[in-house]
């Protein structure tokens, strides 16, 4: 089954401060997406991958960098941290070869104070 | 600019009844229309998903209406239960493009009334 982790779960983090977000798949999925949840506005893209060492920006990349080491890793870095960031954090991984899904991890939900 | 919009913003139906969750799209390159299904405090998940070629699909209770012309579409929750509680996205995406990137509405919540 289809499985993509995030860690960690909750986050609480100070302005000016910098925020690492990790996601795991086991899938063996080259794409990868980092999305963001806000009330009103449903899922934007903020970064994503097409495999280990890629990364792309997505609609909405400022204030954020994102690493892809593995097939596996995909991280998202807050390097300043500040309150507009507050926000549910969503990690997907997805291979147009073979359908279009998207699978999601759990979530991480961060608050800036 | 909103690419895929979403109504009503929430939605509360008794169940047993039918639910209509409403979506609509800006660009008619879009080919593929998924709609994932959203608990608290869990990701999104694939519920049921439609291409352009279709005007309808249906997956036990669960049916989408398509039309190409107007760029519109609907979910359809028929005999709803009180399982079927959470927050429904419709998202679109063109299949020719090697990211696949969904383009995702505000979605709608959906309230179940035993």
């Amino acid at each position: 089954e289809a499985a993509v982790t995030q860690s960690p779960r909750n986050k609480v983090a100070v302005t000016g401060g910098k925020v690492t977000l990790s996601c795991n798949q086991t899938n063996n999925h080259n794409n990868m997406y980092w999305y963001r949840q806000d009330t009103g506005h449903g899922l934007r893209l903020i970064h994503y991958s097409y495999g280990a060492g890629s990364t792309e920006k997505g609609d909405i990349p400022d204030g954020y960098k994102a690493s892809r080491p593995s097939q596996e890793n995909f991280s998202l870095i807050l390097e300043l941290a500040t309150p507009s960031q507050t926000s549910v954090y969503f990690c997907a991984s997805g291979d147009m070869g073979s359908s279009y899904e998207q699978y999601f991890g759990p979530g991480t939900r961060l608050t800036v104070l | 600019q909103q690419q895929v919009r979403q109504s009503p913003q929430s939605l509360t139906v008794w169940e047993g009844e039918t639910a209509i969750l409403n979506c609509s799209y800006e660009n008619s390159a879009f080919d593929y229309f998924p709609w994932y299904q959203q608990f608290p405090g869990e990701g999104p998940a694939l519920l049921i998903s439609i291409l352009s070629v279709s005007d309808k699909k249906e997956d036990g209770r669960f049916t989408i209406f398509f039309n190409k012309r107007e760029k519109k579409l609907s979910l359809h929750i028929a005999d709803s239960q009180p399982g079927d509680s959470a927050t429904y996205f419709c998202a679109a995406s063109r299949r020719g493009s090697a990211l696949g990137r969904l383009h995702f509405g505000a979605g709608t919540q959906l309230i179940v009334i035993p």
